[in-house]
């Protein structure tokens, strides 16, 4: 079964630092990882996908990398702002998802 | 992608109640799931809504439980039978457009339940 972590649980940070957050997870026989981002009582924002065959993806100020032989992902935010505050959620699987537990990012103004 | 839209956006049962969860797509998708998110928890898949037959349930989730029905190709519903406190939970539906190369899934805005 798939096991997927991400560390820190929550994160703070002021105005305009870059952000860096990590999903590890067991099996690395994956088929996609995606991230997401969930704010406070809604559901979830498709941001990126890497497919296995992918070593990352770019979208405006984000930037994932995967690698599958240490199974582990990462999320970059650059130049961080209040409205990135939310829970960030990464999530591993073909069609079937398994989710970490997510971080929760405070952008201080 | 895809629109995704989930009536109702709340409700608050009392226990033994039963709550149907609609789940409306703007296109036609290939695939659509039900997770569930309990309080402080991530996301765990209750099952995959497949058109024209029963639902496949992942462990630990039973059809009795949660009846899921697929008409067509763009809709879907959730009954959460028999509520107690146990199932208050945010429940989402998901979705893989028609024509994805990439399984890349999208989600609705969930219902949020809570039971009495």
């Amino acid at each position: 079964k798939q096991e997927v972590t991400q560390i820190p649980a929550a994160l703070s940070v002021p105005e305009g630092e870059n952000l860096v957050l990590n999903c590890s997870f067991t099996d690395s026989a994956i088929y996609n990882l995606q991230w997401f981002r969930q704010d406070p009582g809604k559901g979830l924002t498709s941001l990126l996908l890497i497919q296995s065959s992918q070593r990352e993806q770019t979208s405006g100020r984000l930037n994932a990398s995967l690698d599958k032989s240490s199974g582990r992902s990462t999320l970059y935010i650059a130049a961080s702002q209040p409205g990135d505050s939310a829970t960030y959620l990464c999530a591993v699987g073909d069609y079937k998802l398994s989710f970490g537990a997510g971080t929760t990012v405070t952008v201080r103004a | 992608s895809a629109v995704i839209s989930q009536k109702p956006s709340r409700d608050i049962c009392q226990r033994g109640t039963s709550l149907t969860i609609q789940c409306q797509v703007d296109s036609q998708v290939t695939m659509m799931f039900w997770y569930r998110q309990q309080p402080g928890q991530s996301l765990t898949l209750i099952a995959t809504a497949n058109q024209g037959s029963e639902a496949t349930y992942e462990s630990g989730f039973v059809i009795d439980k949660f009846p899921i029905s697929r008409p067509n190709l763009t809709f879907s519903t959730l009954t959460v039978s028999n509520m107690s406190p146990e199932d208050s939970s945010i429940y989402l539906c998901s979705v893989i457009p028609r024509g994805s190369g990439t399984n890349e899934q999208f989600f609705g805005p969930g219902t949020r339940l809570t039971v009495l």
